[in-house]
């Protein structure tokens, strides 16, 4: 069974850091690309950054959402099946629960599973 | 980037209503689109894949087409667990978009 474990959330103060952790279970990590999603309580989904394996060009492809690029990294350890968002000069606006997703199956690119419980961030002094 | 625009924002149907929710891009995403179904506070669930291919065990009665700039999800026969709100999701471009959302309520 899949499990994507998010941990690292919590409340944080305008200009400061946070680093989500999202631990993985239940398939073959490597293999699969992984991204992080957040949503607003009460809005729409926001797809944030993703690490992907590009087969055709046999390189790591990653992206950013316009919204965050330059403030956050999105990284992995295959060693610990564990994919990282370190999130920097925070805004109110980047308060959300965020979720860990993982690649449906490699090579797929779309989203096919999203953790079940999501991590949530507040910023705010 | 591109932008997913979903219509309409919210929907009231019945049981047994056909539903059809629209999703546009602003550029040319091939095929490479997605379908969620989130409930509220769940997490999204895939429905649909390469804009028309159903995820394994989701019923029969979602289907999704289009390709390039336009697509449809469509629910043939509305059910009770289908009351949900529905994003599309572009994956042809990092960065990948969503669209912003479409309710669908009891009428």
């Amino acid at each position: 069974e899949v499990q994507l474990v998010e941990s690292g959330g919590g409340l944080v103060q305008p200009g400061g850091s946070l680093r989500l952790s999202c631990v993985a279970s239940g398939f073959t990590f490597h293999d699969h690309g992984m991204h992080w999603v957040r949503q607003v309580p009460g809005k729409g989904l926001e797809w944030v950054s993703g690490i992907n394996w590009d087969t055709l060009r046999n390189t790591v492809s990653i992206g950013y959402a316009a919204s965050v690029r330059g403030r956050f990294t999105i990284s992995r350890d295959n060693a610990k099946n564990s994919v990282y968002l370190q999130m920097n000069s925070l805004r109110t606006d980047d308060t959300a629960l965020y979720y860990c997703a993982k690649e449906a199956h490699s090579g797929a690119w779309y989203i096919g599973h999203y953790s079940g419980q999501g991590t949530l961030v507040t910023v705010s002094s | 980037d591109i932008q997913m625009t979903q219509s309409p924002s919210t929907l009231s149907a019945s049981v047994g209503d056909r539903v059809t929710i629209t999703c546009r891009a602003s550029q040319n995403v091939k095929s490479w689109l997605a379908w969620y179904q989130q409930k509220p506070g769940k997490a999204p669930k895939l429905l649909m894949f390469k804009a028309s291919t159903l995820e394994s065990g989701v019923p029969s009665r979602f289907s999704g087409s289009g390709s390039g700039t336009e697509f449809t999800l469509t629910i043939s026969s509305l059910q009770p667990d289908d009351f949900a709100t529905y994003y599309c999701q572009q994956y042809d471009t990092y960065p990948w978009t969503f669209g912003q959302g479409t309710k669908v309520e009891i009428k």
